[in-house]
């Protein structure tokens, strides 16, 4: 049981350039999130997704877009990568309701140059 | 403004010392609360919820964790750390239907 799993670990892209990043669970979890971590700012929520084919914006959505495609995968895009969106990202998912805890991958560290 | 706000950014401790670690949250209706650790090069982990029930809940690593509604508080502690503790700790509450993090505490455990 792996959980949630995120490729890739690292990344460096040059400004302008595009890329996805994968995300896949393992929990049969309706809701999955996207997040990004910098310093001192805790995590903050970029998209996310209540069910397969569906996906709504959070805290911080711009410059970024999300595909939920099937229940257990779900992209990150960046389609013109800014030195702004260096950071680490975050993959989570969970059952759904309010009370139930989110679960977490591992992160992608993106440098952006 | 921020909703989840956790008082200290660094905490440090030595090894078998007490620790507590402040969060705050403000909402005026009932919620969901939370306390993740995050160990490096990890992603967060749950360490304990309040859901309803009991103000005071326990992990099984040590920690506990008491709900102070009048003072909309959620305080993590430990009696006696290890150096495994060092660790960032984020507070989380579900707001709004989302769930919102504080900005993290650093505990960093010395012998």
């Amino acid at each position: 049981n792996a959980g949630v799993t995120q490729t890739p670990k690292f990344r460096v892209l040059k400004t302008g350039q595009s890329m996805t990043l994968l995300c896949a669970q393992d929990m049969n979890h309706e809701y999955m999130y996207w997040y990004r971590q910098d310093p001192g700012m805790g995590l903050r929520l970029i998209h996310y997704s209540v069910g397969e084919g569906t996906t709504a914006k959070g805290e911080v959505p711009d410059g970024y877009n999300v595909s939920r495609l099937k229940k257990q995968n779900f992209l990150l895009g960046l389609e013109s990568a800014a030195p702004s969106q260096t950071s680490v990202y975050f993959c989570a998912s969970s059952y759904g309701q309010e009370n139930q805890p989110q679960h977490f991958g591992d992160g992608t560290r993106l440098s952006i140059l | 403004a921020q909703s989840v706000t956790q008082l200290d950014s660094q905490v440090p401790v030595f090894e078998e010392a007490p620790v507590e670690l402040r969060c705050n949250y403000s909402s005026s209706v009932s919620v969901y609360l939370f306390w993740y650790v995050q160990y490096p090069n990890q992603g967060l982990q749950l360490l304990l919820k309040y859901l309803s029930g009991s103000t005071l809940v326990e992990s099984i690593n040590g920690f506990e964790a008491e709900f102070n509604k009048s003072q909309t508080s959620f305080h993590l502690r430990k009696p006696s750390v290890h150096i495994s503790d060092t660790a960032e700790y984020f507070c989380a509450v579900t707001l709004e239907g989302k769930l919102q993090f504080g900005a993290g505490t650093q505990v960093v455990v010395t012998p």
